[in-house]
């Protein structure tokens, strides 16, 4: 089984719509976790850390649930500029500071 | 502004030949990371470093050489020995001893062979 799992997509949604992701994670020991954003052909740009009351920032929402292993994300009002590949990404402590990238999520928002 | 500047954007590598990318931070970010990504592949580690002169291999070191002896800079030297380079080369950087800080990224290194 795969450190970090996603579904590759893509998910094709027409503009405003709500879209979710969801990511497994295999070790319980993990301790940070966080969404990336990769447009084609760029670096990684951090999106947003998952904090484990969930959290919020504009349109997007983070979630973390401990006991079954995942993080989701959740895009509400989805716009253009929102297609995307989309990055779960996991870090252990007993690991130190290094993280483990699932594959992402590819995002396309039609018009 | 502070950010992490990775050189070259392009680079070509001939066979038999050893290449180093450029990677430099002025975040004072102690830990420094490098990473290959293959097309609809996720990031693969190749070595990190949490301290000047010293650093670790990551999941995929072979063929690979790096060194730390600034806390600005770790280049990455794509040695003969990897026989398959070509991939998107991203470095890395995060403040350290803090479990939940993510990494920084510079704006990458494509690698081909000629």
């Amino acid at each position: 089984r795969k450190e970090v799992e996603q579904d590759p997509g893509p998910f094709n949604v027409p503009e405003g719509a709500t879209v979710a992701f969801n990511c497994t994670y295999s070790n319980s020991a993990s301790q940070s976790f966080f969404w990336y954003r990769q447009d084609c052909r760029k670096e990684p740009k951090l999106l947003m850390s998952v904090y484990s009351s969930g959290n919020e920032d504009g349109r997007f929402t983070a979630q973390l649930n401990r006991a079954s292993q995942y993080i989701s994300l959740l895009i509400r009002d989805s716009k253009l500029s929102d297609s995307a590949t989309y990055l779960c990404v996991v870090n252990m402590r007993s690991s130190g500071d290094k993280l483990t990238f699932g594959t992402g999520t590819r995002l396309a928002v039609r018009p | 502004d502070g950010g992490i500047t990775q050189s070259p954007k392009y680079l070509f590598r001939k066979e038999g030949q050893n290449v180093t990318l450029s990677c430099e931070q002025n975040l004072n970010h102690d830990a420094m990371y490098w990473y290959r990504q293959d097309p609809g592949q996720g990031l693969r580690l190749i070595y990190y470093s949490q301290i000047v002169n010293d650093f670790q291999k990551g999941d995929i070191a072979e063929g690979y050489s790096v060194s730390r002896e600034k806390k600005e800079s770790f280049p990455l030297t794509v040695t003969s020995a990897q026989k398959n380079p070509t991939a998107f080369y991203l470095c890395a950087s995060s403040g350290r001893g803090r479990s939940n800080q993510p990494q920084h990224f510079g704006d990458g290194t494509r690698l081909s062979i000629l």
